[in-house]
């Protein structure tokens, strides 16, 4: 059984440029967060979502940044016109079910942005 | 708001002994406690996580305890190995309204040889 994947697991991109980060998570697991960690620190929750439907975007900043999981492919983590301080570390998490015992999320490699 | 203090930041022991991570969370809605282990370059890693009904859980040389009264919960690995040394991250888990974990700022454990 397959893990979290993420990629690409690196990404350069020149400010003002787009970066397109995705996740597929483990099979059978409907629900997708994403976090984001900055160097030295821990890791920020961005936005969590089951297929179609964001059910919390609370930690997404309010502008450049957007996030989809649709019906059929992966999770997408869109950040346009990308800016220095948008350097950082994009992990993905899925679950099974959450609410009940099997709400346990498990991490993926991470995309570790880096915009020049 | 929600926030999750970790305490210490940095903690090196010897090859044998033990390690002992606190965390402390704000929220008293939290149901939920996992302990993450990061290595560099690399995923946060579950290791070990424990449900609000219950106050201590062992899983051969990591345990966590919780005290849900004062709202802190424990990692203690014994028998230290080299191979234990990573960041660990604590988090806290609130369901009432959505499932997001918050994260402590971690601990960097150094397991001397």
């Amino acid at each position: 059984n397959a893990g979290v994947m993420q990629n690409p697991r690196h990404l350069v991109r020149r400010r003002g440029q787009e970066a397109r980060l995705r996740c597929s998570p483990m099979k059978g697991h409907s629900h997708v967060y994403w976090y984001r960690q900055l160097p030295e620190e821990g890791l920020k929750f961005m936005v969590y979502l089951q297929k179609e439907n964001i059910i919390d975007e609370s930690g997404m900043p309010k502008e450049r940044f957007s996030a989809e999981f649709p019906k059929e492919g992966p999770s997408i983590l869109r950040i346009q016109q990308v800016v220095r301080g948008d350097s950082a570390a994009y992990f993905c998490a899925s679950s099974p079910l959450p609410g009940r015992s099997e709400e346990t999320q498990y991490f993926g490699p991470g995309t570790r942005l880096l915009v020049l | 708001g929600e926030n999750v203090e970790q305490h210490p930041s940095t903690l090196s022991v010897q090859e044998g002994d033990s390690a002992v991570i606190k965390c402390t969370y704000s929220d008293s809605a939290s149901n939920y406690f996992p302990w993450y282990k990061q290595e560099l370059g690399k995923g946060p890693q579950l290791i070990i996580d424990i449900r609000s009904n219950v106050g201590e859980k062992k899983d051969q040389r990591i345990a966590v305890t919780l005290n849900k009264t004062a709202k802190h919960f424990s990692l203690h690995i014994t028998e230290t190995q080299p191979e234990d040394s990573a960041v660990y991250f604590c988090a806290a888990r609130i369901s009432y309204n959505t499932d997001k974990l918050i994260f402590g700022t971690g601990t960097r454990l150094q397991v001397f040889p």
